[in-house]
């Protein structure tokens, strides 16, 4: 099946600071990817929906100054956490759609789990 | 708009006994179905998923589910636990509404398999 990676697949950080974090489709181009934030002991939660070359989505309720996305190649986005607060710490996985699988099946990262002191 | 209930927080399941997990949608339409596997600490892996036909689908893993619309479910089942079944397991729709892009995800089932 396809595969999605993360990079880091944890860190820890400073509470002011900012953290990128990298998905890649490694063996698939994906036009789309999604961005999901899940608590512990919760369901993900849809955070954005990234497009090679524009603009991303977000769902209501979550700031888009807070949380860049960019997703400037078919096999690369990126979420930066900016000016990281401990509120939000927390599991970020990412998904992408597999344009060469029916209904474009989503396949998600391994997470990165962020801790923010 | 869209929405998954898994009734069941956790389950606890002996080793080698049969599971099912509940899953139920809200959509008016025919909607697209998934279940995902969650290990500790991990991302999601797709164990199946039914976007039309047979109505019995086979996953990896020996997991099966059965889509049901007079009943609005999908279930997860498997005929014998093995203890590394244990894990979150995740119903997820994709709805037509949203180019079938979004996924909205259940609140999970823990499954726990007793020696």
């Amino acid at each position: 099946g396809a595969v999605v990676s993360q990079h880091p697949s944890w860190v820890i950080c400073k509470s002011g600071t900012s953290v990128k974090i990298e998905c890649r489709s490694l063996d698939f181009q994906a036009t789309t990817m999604f961005w999901y934030r899940q608590f512990p002991k919760q369901s993900l939660m849809l955070m954005a929906t990234s497009n090679e070359g524009s603009k991303a989505t977000y769902e209501q309720g979550v700031e888009k100054d807070k949380f860049l996305i960019n997703h400037a190649s078919l096999t690369l986005s990126t979420l930066t956490v900016t000016s990281a607060h401990p509120e939000d710490s927390s599991f970020y996985i990412c998904s992408a759609r597999d344009p060469g699988t029916p209904k474009e099946t989503q396949y998600f990262g391994p997470g990165t789990r962020l801790l923010v002191l | 708009a869209q929405s998954v209930t898994q009734p069941d927080i956790h389950i606890t399941v002996s080793e080698g006994a049969s599971l099912e997990l509940r899953c139920n949608y809200s959509y008016g339409a025919t909607p697209y179905l998934f279940w995902y596997v969650q290990s500790p600490g991990q991302g999601l892996q797709l164990l199946l998923k039914y976007f039309s036909g047979d109505t019995l689908v086979q996953g990896i893993k020996g997991f099966e589910a059965e889509f049901k619309r007079s009943q609005s479910s999908f279930n997860l089942r498997k005929p014998s636990v093995h203890w590394s079944d244990a894990a979150e397991y995740f119903c997820a729709v994709a709805a037509g509404n949203t180019g079938f892009q979004k996924l909205v995800f259940g609140t999970g089932t823990r499954l726990l398999v007793s020696p």
